[in-house]
C-alpha cells in the first residue's frame, strides 16, 4: 500500500517568519511531488512541483526533496495571513497517473 | 495548464433522488479524475474516467451509485444516484496536466442530501 504522510496540524506561524511543512512518502520509486494548497471552501491549486533532488525556489515558495530519506518539504518565507489554509502533498502512482494524497496540513498564519 | 469549468456549484438535494455533476475541459485530456472530499479531510479517489471505455472505480464505489459518462475528450459526467445524506460531501474532477503543471481541478460541487 502505497502512502503519503503529512501532520495534519494545525501548525500555527507568526507573520513574517517561515512555515515548514512535511511529507514522507512509502514508494522509494517516486519521481514527482506535488503541493497543492486549499483554502476553506475552494477546490487544490498546485504551487509546487518538484522532480529532483535539491531545493526548489518559486517566489516566498521552496520545495525541498529528499530522496534518499523520501520526504519532501515545503518552506514559506515570510508568511502571510493569506498563506492560511490547508497544504496537501500528493504523489503519482506511475502505473495509473493516479495521485495519492496525503492528510494534508492545516497552516495557521497568525499576525 | 487546463481550465476546467464544473457544474453546478452547490445543491441541495432531498434522499433518493440523483445529481448530475458536469465537468468541461479546454483542452483534450485522456484521463479525468473524480473526487469526494468530506469536511476537513483529504481527497477520495472516486474513479478515473478515460474516453471511449468504463470508468474504473476504486474500493468503496460502485457503478451503479456513481455512473460516470466520458463522451470526448473534453468533457464528463459524475451522477450520484439514488443520494442519502451520507453522500454530502463536495465533489471534485481533475485532468492531469503535462510536465510540472501537475493535475488541475474544477472549482468543485458542494452537495447537501436533505
Amino acid at each position: 500500500q502505497k502512502e503519503v504522510e503529512q501532520n495534519s496540524g494545525p501548525l500555527s506561524v507568526p507573520e513574517g517568519a517561515i512555515a515548514s511543512l512535511n511529507c514522507t512518502y512509502s514508494d522509494r520509486g517516486s519521481q514527482s511531488f506535488f503541493w497543492y494548497r486549499q483554502y476553506s471552501g475552494k477546490s487544490p491549486e498546485l504551487i509546487m512541483s518538484i522532480y529532483s533532488n535539491g531545493d526548489k525556489e518559486d517566489g516566498r515558495f521552496t520545495a525541498q526533496l529528499n530522496k534518499a530519506s523520501q520526504y519532501v518539504s515545503l518552506l514559506i518565507r515570510d508568511s502571510q495571513p493569506s498563506d492560511s489554509a490547508t497544504y496537501l502533498c500528493a504523489v503519482p502512482m506511475d502505473s495509473n497517473y493516479q495521485l495519492i494524497w496525503g492528510a494534508g496540513t492545516k497552516l495557521i498564519i497568525k499576525p | 495548464s487546463a481550465v476546467i469549468s464544473q457544474k453546478p456549484s452547490r445543491d441541495i438535494c432531498q434522499r433518493g433522488t440523483s445529481l448530475t455533476i458536469q465537468c468541461q475541459v479546454d483542452s483534450q485530456v485522456t484521463m479525468m479524475f473524480w473526487y469526494r472530499q468530506q469536511p476537513g479531510q483529504s481527497l477520495t479517489l472516486i474513479a478515473t474516467a478515460n474516453q471511449g471505455s468504463e470508468a474504473t472505480y476504486e474500493s468503496g464505489f460502485v457503478i451503479d451509485k456513481f455512473p460516470i459518462s466520458r463522451p470526448n475528450l473534453t468533457f464528463s459526467t459524475l451522477t450520484v444516484s439514488n443520494m442519502s445524506p451520507e453522500d454530502s460531501s463536495i465533489y471534485l474532477c481533475s485532468v492531469r496536466g503535462q510536465g510540472p503543471y501537475g493535475y488541475t481541478f474544477g472549482s468543485g460541487t458542494r452537495l447537501t442530501v436533505v
